[in-house]
């Protein structure tokens, strides 16, 4: 069995703050572990994944993401919040190559002038 | 290239109607995920297929069912609609990448509002 924990449902940032966003998660195997970001009204648009080929995973817009197997974590982080940032994000795992997705309950971020 | 595309954008029902989704996916992928997304809440795994056999099944009712054609394209098919049925339905593709990993790629969804 897999689960995701995302800490926090809502996180505010001040805009050029760092952004930290937490995700835990289960498996039974060696995961696959996703970040995606969906804005109002959109699907969802991949961030980055990580698939054992490195520990910390740069992705798109500036994010990048950390894999500690010790701590069963994936947190997210950006050096320096933007506006445009503002949307809520999902941490996912898979447990097999086929991709099914288990999801984490999201978080929303607003970034504040 | 166009990116997966899913019809109809919204869609309003009543109970106990029956709706079919359609999603096309990114030219080349073969497999086709669903999945749904109450309101305030993540994405559940409704199915996959892939080369039009279904490959997993999340923990839905039989109500839900789904098929994919010979152009990779799928439907999604809900009956005998309920309330809890109104979500976001977001449809995915895939293909084999890093490591044979299949990254999903998310169309923008079909808002379903059940009355």
């Amino acid at each position: 069995a897999q689960s995701v924990t995302q800490l926090g449902s809502h996180v505010s940032v001040s805009e050029g703050a760092l952004v930290l966003l937490r995700c835990n998660y289960s498996s039974s195997v060696p995961p696959y572990l996703f970040w995606y970001v969906q804005y109002p009204n959109q699907g969802l648009q991949l961030l980055l994944k990580y698939t054992s080929a490195a520990t910390l995973v740069k992705g798109i817009n500036g994010f990048e993401a950390e894999f500690k197997k010790s701590e069963t974590s994936f947190h997210l982080t950006k050096p320096s919040a933007h506006m445009s940032d503002a949307a809520e994000y999902f941490c996912a795992v898979s447990s097999d190559s086929w991709g099914k997705l288990q999801f984490g309950a999201g978080t929303q971020v607003v970034v504040t002038p | 290239d166009a990116g997966v595309t899913q019809s109809p954008t919204h869609l309003i029902k009543t109970r106990g109607q029956h709706v079919t989704l359609r999603c096309s996916p990114i030219s080349g992928h073969k497999s086709v995920s669903w999945y749904q997304q109450v309101l305030g809440q993540g994405p559940q795994f409704i199915f996959q297929y892939y080369e039009k056999e279904e490959r997993g099944r999340g923990n839905f009712p039989d109500r839900f069912s789904a098929r994919q054609f010979p152009n990779y394209s799928s439907e999604l098919n809900v009956n005998a609609l309920l309330l809890g049925d109104s979500a976001l339905y977001l449809c995915a593709s895939s293909s084999p990448g890093v490591q044979g990993l299949d990254t999903q790629y998310f169309g923008p969804g079909t808002r379903l509002t059940v009355l």
